[in-house]
């Protein structure tokens, strides 16, 4: 079956330093991969996709690849700001069904 | 170009009874998918409606139905609430039957508390 997995949180960064978060998945067949971030109180917004591999996506200073061959799509950030902390989703879509299948998520807290 | 929006915010509700849940779907968009997201977990799919047909179900029981109405707005029913049942439910709305390159726009949620 589809699943997704991601590093367990929570993250704690200090304001500027590097962020990366893990994902990596499981699917039949070749599925576009997302980012998506939920703020506090919010519903989800996407962050950024890949659809195909060795695809980067990349949006507001985050970047992520799509790695076929390790079958992962790692988020990354050089330098977080306090307004990034939030819970980022990783998530895959296949052809073979019209939902997504997120992982568990992984929250991010920024410190000043 | 307005969004998605969810309604009502924040209900609770006692074991057993029946709770509907709206959403008004992104203008332009056909495709609408609801979500149930427990606390501390990622949001997992309930089912989907495309131009008024339910386009594809997760592992959720029967008690659990919808609706999408001409205007592609949705409504998700929950009969016979468990205390399970209690979590953040997230509509989605998208183009094209939500194809694999497509992403979702998804409203705030709300919060089912049941006691």
């Amino acid at each position: 079956g589809n699943s997704v997995t991601q590093m367990e949180g929570p993250v704690t960064l200090s304001e500027e330093a590097f962020l990366t978060i893990n994902c990596t998945y499981t699917a039949t067949g070749y599925p576009s991969l997302f980012w998506y971030v939920q703020y506090p109180g919010e519903g989800l917004q996407l962050l950024l996709k890949a659809t195909k591999a060795d695809d980067k996506g990349s949006n507001k200073g985050f970047e992520a690849t799509y790695r076929k061959e390790t079958t992962s799509f790692h988020l990354e950030k050089g330098s977080v700001q306090v307004s990034d902390s939030a819970v980022y989703f990783c998530a895959l879509k296949n052809n073979y069904g019209q939902n997504f299948v997120f992982g568990p998520g992984t929250r991010l807290s920024v410190l000043p | 170009e307005t969004g998605v929006t969810q309604s009502p915010t924040h209900l609770i509700k006692t074991r057993g009874q029946q709770v509907t849940l709206r959403c008004s779907s992104q203008s332009g968009h056909n495709t609408v998918s609801w979500y149930q997201q427990a606390l501390g977990q990622g949001p997992q799919f309930i089912f989907q409606y495309y131009r008024e047909e339910e386009n594809g179900r997760g592992n959720f029981p029967p008690r659990f139905s919808g609706l999408q109405f001409p205007n592609y707005s949705s409504e998700l029913n929950v009969n016979a609430l468990e205390l399970d049942d209690s979590a953040l439910y997230l509509c989605a709305s998208s183009t094209d039957r939500g194809a694999m390159n497509t992403e979702a726009f998804f409203g705030q949620g709300t919060r089912l508390t049941v006691v």
